[in-house]
């Protein structure tokens, strides 16, 4: 199947710092990518929606000056988490959509921890 | 009322029985409708995707659909204790874009 891959999978940063998480599609296009978060037994909550050569879309309650994401080419999404506080601490998740199938890939997830 | 509502468990069943995980969702336009199955620490992976009303099986797996009760399952046969993770209802929308529900828990003993 369709390989997602998302890096770093592990960042630990002190608050204040900002953070970039790249969502790699290796052996497809993607014109669309997703990026949700996670909080420990909670549900993934889409974040944004990432479209190649245009502005993200924003979730309700999502701050777009805060999750950069950039959508610069067809296989790759990169989300930065700027200035950074404890409470941005999650698990982020990135996922790209096939046009040939609509299937959703997922990427390994990316596990920030703000210090 | 969420998009998409699942029980959260933790559901446990023996060895061998079969679990059955439920979803509704809100949306009476949706579509397509999927079931992921989580590792803790891991990303979702897919273990079934439903379009139409009905059964769709795949191995020990068997997706059920209901569009007008707006009730999809995932029924999982001869369950095993690798099969033990949380489970996503998740609901394609309008915009293509994902929802997920919160997620069952299941854990198989053996």
């Amino acid at each position: 199947g369709a390989v997602v891959s998302q890096h770093p999978s592990r960042v630990i940063c002190k608050s204040g710092t900002s953070v970039k998480i790249e969502c790699r599609s290796l052996d497809f296009q993607a014109t669309t990518m997703f990026w949700y978060r996670q909080f420990p037994k909670q549900s993934l909550m889409l974040m944004a929606t990432s479209n190649e050569g245009s502005k993200a879309t924003y979730e309700q309650g999502v701050e777009k000056d805060k999750f950069l994401i950039n959508h610069a080419s067809l296989t790759l999404s990169t989300l930065t988490v700027t200035s950074a506080h404890p409470e941005d601490s999650s698990f982020y998740i990135c996922s790209a959509r096939t046009s040939v199938s609509g299937e959703l890939f997922f990427g390994e997830g990316s596990r920030l921890t703000v210090l | 009322q969420k998009e998409v509502e699942q029980n959260s468990g933790p559901l446990s069943v023996p060895e061998g029985a079969i679990a059955s995980l439920n979803c509704t969702y809100s949306d009476r336009g949706s579509q397509s409708f999927f079931w992921y199955r989580q590792y803790s620490g891991k990303s979702p992976e897919l273990i079934m995707f439903i379009y139409s009303n009905g059964d769709k099986e795949d191995g020990r797996f068997t997706a059920q659909l209901n569009k007008a009760s707006q009730y999809v399952s995932l029924l999982i046969r001869d369950s095993q204790p690798s099969d033990s993770a949380t489970y996503l209802c998740a609901v394609r929308g309008n915009n293509n874009d994902m929802r997920f529900g919160a997620g069952t828990r299941l854990t198989v003993k053996p």
